[in-house]
């Protein structure tokens, strides 16, 4: 199975702050990852597929990339309404996996 | 759009057997770039897939799973269901389905369901 380790598990910035949650597959998987945000009480959002294409309607303050077999999500310039916990997942190979999660507060 | 609807029983007892649909509208469950998946979330933790089928009816588990699992097809309903057997209390967990974007040779999940809540006890 390909493990997705993803830190830190939790954060609090400032708004406006850059954040940047990463996570590292335990092997090479190509560009097959997604990333999502999942508010309190409600089911998670697709914010990006594919390493680093952004779903229509994301905030473009949202960014990913792709760095040998490390994966990062970029927030620019936090909001409050970013407040969230984000996953990323494996789509490379079954079983598909998720990250353990970052939670991102606002200071 | 594309909407699912996960349904089923809130409360199951230890040893029986869980069982949920989910009604899937704005779109056909019998699209070839699409699998229709069930993912869950025990209460505070992360996310666990839990299997997927294709609209021929091939499905995928989780390996953790496997032995316990049954991903099903209606398309007359446009539904598919989810079964899993011998349920304890590490069952009790948010259950959401959602749609698989297939892009080669697996995807990513988007639209989802709400979700619903089963407890085991």
């Amino acid at each position: 199975d390909i493990q997705m380790t993803q830190s830190p598990s939790s954060l609090s910035a400032f708004p406006g702050d850059r954040v940047t949650i990463t996570c590292r597959a335990s092997q090479g998987i190509s560009v097959s990852v997604a990333w999502y945000q999942q508010k309190p009480g409600k089911a998670p959002k697709l914010l990006i597929n594919a390493a680093s294409t952004l779903q229509s309607g994301v905030p473009s303050r949202f960014s990913g990339r792709k760095s040998e077999t490390v994966f990062t999500l970029t927030i620019n310039s936090l909001q409050p309404e970013d407040v969230a916990t984000y996953y990323c997942q494996n789509y490379f190979s079954v079983p598909l996996t998720f990250g353990g999660g970052t939670r991102v507060d606002i200071k | 759009q594309l909407q699912l609807q996960e349904s089923g029983p809130g409360l199951v007892k230890p040893s029986e057997t869980l069982s949920l649909t989910c009604s899937v509208s704005g779109g056909s469950i019998t699209t070839r770039s699409f699998y229709w998946a069930w993912i869950r979330q025990p209460p505070g933790k992360g996310l666990e897939w839990i299997g997927s089928v294709f609209y021929t009816g091939t499905s995928y588990y989780n390996p953790s799973l496997k032995s316990r699992v049954t991903i099903s097809l209606d398309t007359s309903k446009n539904q598919f269901s989810l079964r899993l057997n011998s349920v304890t209390a590490a069952d009790t967990a948010v259950y959401y389905c959602a749609r698989e974007v297939i892009n080669n040779p697996r995807g990513w999940f988007d639209p989802w369901g709400q979700g619903t809540l089963v407890s085991v006890s």
